[in-house]
């Protein structure tokens, strides 16, 4: 069975653009949670879609945002780039059964 | 999991030895708990998980301690080997709040020959 699956690996944008990154779920999972990950803040929680609702949202501003299609694909968008925002955004899906998350292996977005 | 911060605890051990790998949790409505490995370039890999309802569960060279009234989950890796170095990580899941993970700041683990 493939893995969560993101694409693309890598995205350089400047400030100000908006960048919209991609997760396709393992295969027969409906929930996908997104996470940002930095050497100071670590992995936090930006949210999590079930069935194309959002059920759970981190403390992130609204320039982050998502959305869940019905084949369970992902996309995260961001607008208004900070440099801050420089980080990896990792993609975990799960089915509706058990809790554990997998990991896709990761957009890295650089903000210049 | 603890705070979060700029630097990683590190624990470095034998080739052969066993790893213990600590992590103190701060919400008591915490009921499940996951343990991942993140290798470079890479994310993080499930290696065992364990609810609030058991205090130890054992998968293959790894064991998972619970302690709930400390707040204390730790890792145990029998007989490390080189591939196991890189960065461990603890989540917990609070209670009715879907598949919202918190994660520990991580510890780098390396496996001297």
């Amino acid at each position: 069975k493939a893995g969560v699956t993101q694409t693309p690996r890598y995205l350089i944008k400047t400030r100000g653009q908006q960048v919209t990154l991609s997760c396709s779920p393992i295969s027969g999972h409906r929930s996908v949670s997104w996470y940002q990950q930095t050497p100071g803040q670590g992995l936090q929680f930006l949210f999590e879609y079930f069935s194309e609702t959002q059920r759970n949202k981190g403390n992130f501003p609204g320039r982050f945002s998502g959305r869940q299609f019905s084949n369970s694909r992902s996309e995260m968008n961001v607008s208004t780039l900070e440099l801050g925002d420089s980080a990896l955004y990792l993609c975990a899906s799960s089915s509706g059964v058990q809790n554990i998350q997998y990991f896709g292996a990761g957009t890295r977005l650089s903000v210049l | 999991g603890e705070s979060v911060g700029l630097h990683l605890p590190t624990l470095s051990v034998q080739e052969g030895d066993n790893s213990i790998i600590n992590c103190a949790y701060s919400n008591s409505a915490s009921d499940y708990f996951i343990w991942y490995k993140q290798e470079s370039g890479k994310g993080p890999q499930f290696i065992i998980d364990i609810r609030s309802n058991m205090d130890k569960r054992q998968g293959q060279r790894v064991t998972v301690l619970l302690n709930k009234t400390v707040k204390h989950l730790s890792l145990q890796i029998a007989a490390t080997q080189p591939g196991d170095s890189a960065v461990y990580f603890c989540a917990e899941n609070p209670r009715g709040s879907a598949r919202q993970l918190t994660f520990g700041s991580g510890t780098q683990l390396t496996v001297l020959p």
